[in-house]
């Protein structure tokens, strides 16, 4: 069965500081990979995704992730934090034989210290 | 603008009631789907549909229904038999050849007073 974890709960960065949010993933084939973004009380927005080629992965708002294969991880990453990245990130696994379904991480809570 | 609509965004219910959440999509997808949040937990997936007039139960479909008779329009309804409705619900619709990148809606909260 597919399962994503991620490992931090709640992350503090300050404001300019950089960002890695760690994504560790269990598939039995080559992963489609994901990363979204959720604001409280909204839905989800797809930051970037993964699903075959370079495996270092560019997308929206200056986050990119990178595809570990040996290390069966994507861990985002962003060079310099904004204040309007605190948020909740969620990691999430699919294929093209699990039908589009993506199992869920259980979220990062990122939060931004001026 | 395409995209998914869900409502109400705001619901209470009491105890023993059955509620219906909405979700209308103008994105031409195949796919539709419910997921269920709650803190700490992640997304939980309660029931997807690849086409009209099918869908399948996801890992936590206990207590719930869903129709497609619409390409548009997956509703889900929430049954007196679910122990722990209170929760945040989205929607969600994939497209073909979309690699099952997702499409959100905003979410539907619900508490069950």
């Amino acid at each position: 069965a597919q399962s994503v974890t991620q490992p931090d709960i709640h992350i503090t960065v300050s404001e300019g500081a950089s960002l890695e949010l760690r994504c560790n993933y269990s598939y039995g084939a080559t992963p489609y990979l994901f990363w979204y973004v959720q604001s409280p009380g909204q839905g989800l927005q797809l930051l970037l995704k993964y699903f075959s080629g370079d495996t270092l992965v560019q997308g929206i708002k200056g986050f990119e992730a990178e595809f570990k294969r040996s290390q069966s991880s994507f861990n985002l990453r962003k060079p310099s934090v904004h204040w309007s990245d605190a948020a909740e990130y969620f990691c999430a696994v699919g294929g093209p034989g699990g039908g589009n379904k993506l199992t869920f991480g259980t979220g990062t809570q990122l939060k931004v210290e001026l | 603008d395409g995209g998914i609509t869900q409502s109400p965004k705001y619901l209470f219910r009491k105890e023993g009631q059955n509620v219906t959440l909405s979700c209308e999509q103008n994105l031409n997808h195949d796919a539709m789907y419910w997921y269920r949040q709650d803190p700490g937990q992640g997304l939980r997936l309660i029931y997807y549909s690849q086409i009209v007039n099918d869908f399948q139960k996801g890992d936590i479909a206990e207590g719930y229904s869903v129709s497609r008779e619409k390409k548009e329009s997956f509703p889900l309804t929430v049954t007196s038999a679910q122990k722990n409705p209170t929760a945040f619900y989205l929607c969600a619709s994939s497209g073909r050849g979309s690699d099952g990148e997702l499409f959100f809606g905003e979410g539907s909260r619900l508490t069950v007073l």
